[in-house]
């Protein structure tokens, strides 16, 4: 398989529920990101990780909890969130450093969130 | 504050014409330009890119312009093709940072028969 994975693509849940999203990329990519993206809002960048170690929070609630236990999985957890919370949750890599100097991001299908 | 517009949120156009879809950008300090087209229930997929040092870059159907005085960037499908239908985002960075990619709100291209 090729490329960057998220699962589930589609979650349902109540306020009370913890969850977790789930993303791997196969690029041998070093960076990892999670973004948001609302209707009629741009893509929003929540967390990136860079070599494991995180290095932008983009102000982001503590009910979204992010986790990279190698360069390349990616997980978000999620708890007591909500209504305004639904929205599209993307997973993207990229190759930080090395020859090229302009990075390109390599996004995931998402996961279509919805909290009731 | 936006710094990354996309100020037309839909498009239609004819098969086998020129499809032209535009950003403005407000931070002169961005130096790389990307855009993304995403069809549903995808994630957005890399299409083309320039760099400051340019003001222009074409890959098959595909051009991009950039008008740095204007802070004006553009993209030309020409011919379009049905299977060009999706949406189209614009996103700038400064330094060429994947991690400082700031995004439009996306176009959506509609080509029709």
């Amino acid at each position: 398989e090729t490329g960057v994975t998220q699962t589930p693509r589609h979650l349902v849940m109540g306020m009370t529920n913890k969850k977790s999203l789930k993303c791997e990329q196969h690029l041998g990519h070093n960076a990892m990101y999670w973004y948001k993206q609302s209707a009629k809002k741009p893509l929003e960048l929540m967390f990136v990780y860079n070599f494991k170690e995180q290095t932008e929070n983009n102000s982001v609630p503590s009910r979204f909890s992010p986790e990279c236990p190698n360069s390349s999985h990616l997980f978000l957890h999620l708890h007591t969130l909500q209504p305004e919370d639904s929205a599209l949750y993307l997973c993207a890599s990229s190759q930080v450093g090395g020859r090229s100097v302009n990075e390109k991001l390599f996004f995931g299908s998402g996961t279509q969130l919805s909290v009731l | 504050d936006q710094q990354v517009k996309q100020n037309s949120p839909s498009l239609s156009v004819q098969e086998g014409r020129i499809s032209i879809l535009n950003c403005d950008y407000t931070n002169s300090m961005f130096d790389y330009f990307l855009w993304y087209k995403k069809y549903p229930a995808e994630g957005p997929t890399f299409l083309i890119s320039i760099s400051s040092i340019k003001d222009k870059n074409e890959d098959g159907r595909f051009t991009v312009f950039l008008n740095k005085s204007a802070k004006h960037l553009s993209l030309h499908i020409v011919p379009s093709q049905p299977g060009d239908s999706a949406v189209y985002f614009c996103a700038a960075s400064v330094g060429g940072t994947a991690s400082k990619l700031t995004f439009g709100t996306g176009t959506r291209l509609q080509v029709t028969l």
